[in-house]
């Protein structure tokens, strides 16, 4: 089925470690978003992109880095893990940024650091 | 900036009563606004949405109305079911390059049989 496909979807990490949190779409969705849910917080954005070879910082993008090098595809990677970054991971997509425009999103990666 | 404020949660309530979950939003311009549900261990689906004043939104016996006058898009069902429970959130978009969704914090529904 067409949608937003997110891996791994559960991770631990060691603290200092890195690692690559994998998502891509096959709607041809131009516009493509992470975030992050804390329990109680709702959801934070993270980093977005508009297109292939853009991305752009949103709420709380210390300690995460991102590349859009296709349209499908828009992986975020932590480079030291740290353990206020345990969270669910979220990417999400949509064909615009119009007034009425939805967003499609993937079932999430569960991550902890310890 | 621009923010969503939903009613806390959790809210408690038996098959079929009446629901309402409350939102207010602060933006700059004229937002479109949506809500999305969350079921356990699943990522967010868009339920429903409105682009302008007066709309209304609905979608699987939910409804929500823009009310750019009291800046609301309060949550509506006449008759909940058990397959309701789920976490509920609403969110705004002002369409701008360089925008993205804005969240509330959530609201959990748990509806018993």
């Amino acid at each position: 089925n067409a949608g937003v496909t997110q891996t791994p979807k559960f991770r631990i990490l060691k603290i200092g470690q890195s690692m690559t949190l994998q998502c891509a779409q096959d709607m041809n969705h131009n516009y493509m978003y992470w975030y992050r849910q804390d329990p109680g917080m709702g959801l934070k954005l993270i980093y977005y992109s508009v297109g292939a070879g853009i991305t752009d910082k949103g709420e709380v993008p210390n300690g995460y880095n991102v590349s859009r090098s296709t349209t499908e595809d828009f992986p975020l990677r932590l480079e030291l893990a740290a353990p206020s970054q345990t969270s669910v991971y979220f990417c999400a997509s949509s064909y615009s940024q119009s007034r009425g425009g939805g967003y499609t999103f993937g079932s999430g990666t569960r991550l902890t650091v310890v | 900036g621009d923010s969503v404020t939903q009613m806390e949660g959790p809210v408690t309530l038996s098959e079929e009563a009446f629901l309402t979950i409350n939102c207010t939003y602060t933006a700059t311009g004229y937002p479109s606004l949506f809500w999305y549900v969350q079921y356990p261990g699943e990522g967010l689906q868009l339920l429903l949405k409105a682009t302008k004043a007066d709309d209304k939104g609905s979608n699987k016996g939910f409804e929500a109305t823009y009310r750019k006058e009291t800046t609301s898009f309060h949550l509506e069902k006449g008759s909940v079911q058990v397959s309701d429970s789920a976490v509920y959130f609403c969110a705004l978009s002002e369409g701008q390059a360089g925008t993205a969704l804005i969240f509330g914090k959530g609201t959990t529904l748990s509806v018993s049989s």
